[in-house]
């Protein structure tokens, strides 16, 4: 089985802290995304990355960073956290980038920045 | 830009009953896939169902179903015989074939919250 695991569930942080988001896949996939979830406003991408040091913004890279080192890591960095960041990140994980291919998910971390 | 829109916010169902997820999407391309995810409670999110646009047949896995009407940029999903276990958010997700900036991006939808009642 397919397994992206998030280095944790829930997080607070401090307005104008840097906070560090990580996530690992085991399956070798080529290519890694963020989402931030919000209530009524679904998932949208923060960044993704199709290889190891390549990175694309998605539809609201604004206020973050990313990291992408080794193949199976991939970092999302808040240089420095807003309160309007708090939210539930959810990385994944998918073997190709386009077409029917399924992307698989973490179980997400809940961020609230106070 | 794709848009993806869930209308209903909540749905409810009783067990063993039929429920059906609206979803539709504007778009401009003609080859696309459209996916449905499940996100149940405190739990990672999973792929329920594909459907890839220049297929007229509409896709089936077991109990789930969709219903895909390409002219009316409508894609809803069917759950038959619920169960319990079928209680979860669910995520409408639009994804181009075709190159340029949105290659490989996916683009959600709003999300349904689906209530099974025993």
């Amino acid at each position: 089985d397919v397994k992206v695991t998030q280095s944790s569930r829930y997080l607070v942080k401090r307005t104008g802290e840097k906070v560090f988001l990580e996530c690992v896949q085991d399956m070798d996939h080529e290519n890694m995304f963020w989402y931030r979830q919000d209530p009524g406003l679904g998932l949208r991408l923060i960044y993704f990355s199709y290889d190891v040091k390549m990175k694309e913004k998605g539809d609201i890279p604004e206020g973050y960073s990313v990291s992408r080192e080794k193949k199976e890591r991939f970092s999302l960095i808040l240089e420095s956290a807003s309160t309007n960041q708090t939210s539930m990140y959810l990385c994944a994980s998918s073997l190709y980038l386009g077409g029917g291919y399924e992307q698989y998910f973490g179980p997400g971390t809940r961020l609230t920045v106070t | 830009a794709q848009t993806v829109t869930q209308s209903q916010p909540e749905m409810s169902v009783q067990e063993a009953e039929t429920v059906t997820l609206s979803c539709t999407y504007d778009t401009s391309e003609s080859d696309y896939y459209l996916f449905w995810y499940k996100q149940p409670p405190s739990r990672q999110m999973i792929l329920v169902i594909r459907q890839e646009a220049y297929k007229q047949q509409n896709a089936t896995e077991n109990r789930f179903s969709v219903n895909f009407q390409k002219a009316a940029k409508s894609f809803s999903l069917k759950i038959s015989d619920s169960q319990l276990g079928d209680a979860a958010m669910y995520f409408c997700a639009y994804r181009s074939a075709s190159g340029g900036t949105s290659y490989g991006k996916l683009t959600f939808g709003q999300g349904t919250i689906l209530t099974v009642h025993p």
